[in-house]
């Protein structure tokens, strides 16, 4: 039972463009949302989050879009960078601390 | 400002041998969470501690336990090691269980093989 679905497996997008990475989930239950970034051999770093009271959050290039209605979260990273060039994962909680995570998007940014 | 820290960063076993895992958390958090991270999916939640005690628990065996020490370090033991429990083993901390909203930071990971 994925509760939380990354339908892309990879995405490959032009320095300068935008990369929209996609999320969606299950259980309405949910009411915390966050965007890890996960380089070979580290362990996730946290981007950006939103709460359910919102339907966006921006921090500098990142910005989180929340459909609550449609059950979809989408992470923007505008302009993208070489240097964003990672594995993107989705999570979200509910009411507890425990995170269920998406499977991942890889991210290639080329030149 | 130290972040969260794992030890070792790699371990190989064998099937049926016990291991521990390590962790300490980023400075000021007080929540550790565990997670399996399997090749090629998301980290799946094995549990939480909290006030030296474990607060929540995903779908894992008895064979998976833990402990959080009163410096807020922890644990993570697995006995009886089997194939399948090859993954990479994150640690997360947490700003405590009574601010909510607040995001995780995971430690490098343990790499754990069997053989």
């Amino acid at each position: 039972d994925q509760q939380v679905k990354q339908n892309s497996p990879s995405l490959s997008v032009q320095e300068g463009r935008i990369s929209i990475l996609n999320c969606d989930y299950t259980n309405s239950m949910f009411d915390y949302f966050l965007w890890y970034k996960k380089y070979p051999a580290e362990g996730p770093t946290f981007l950006i989050s939103i709460s359910s009271i919102k339907d966006k959050n921006e921090d500098g290039r990142f910005t989180v879009f929340l459909n609550k209605s449609a059950k979809h979260l989408s992470l923007h990273i505008v302009p993208s960078q070489p240097g964003d060039s990672a594995v993107y994962f989705c999570a979200a909680s509910g009411g507890t601390d425990k995170l269920i995570f998406g499977t991942g998007t890889r991210l290639q940014v080329f030149p | 400002d130290a972040g969260v820290t794992q030890s070792p960063t790699h371990l190989i076993k064998t099937r049926g041998q016990q291991v521990t895992l390590r962790c300490s958390p980023k400075s000021g958090h007080d929540t550790v969470s565990w997670y399996q991270q399997a090749l090629g999916q998301g980290p799946q939640f094995i549990f939480q501690y909290y006030e030296e005690e474990e607060r929540q628990r995903g779908n894992f065996p008895d064979r998976f336990s833990g402990h959080q020490f009163p410096n807020y370090s922890s644990e993570l033991n697995v006995n009886a090691l089997l194939l399948g429990d090859s993954a990479l083993y994150l640690c997360a901390s947490s700003l405590g269980r009574h601010h909510s909203n607040q995001p995780q930071h995971f430690g490098d990971g343990t790499r754990l093989s069997i053989l």
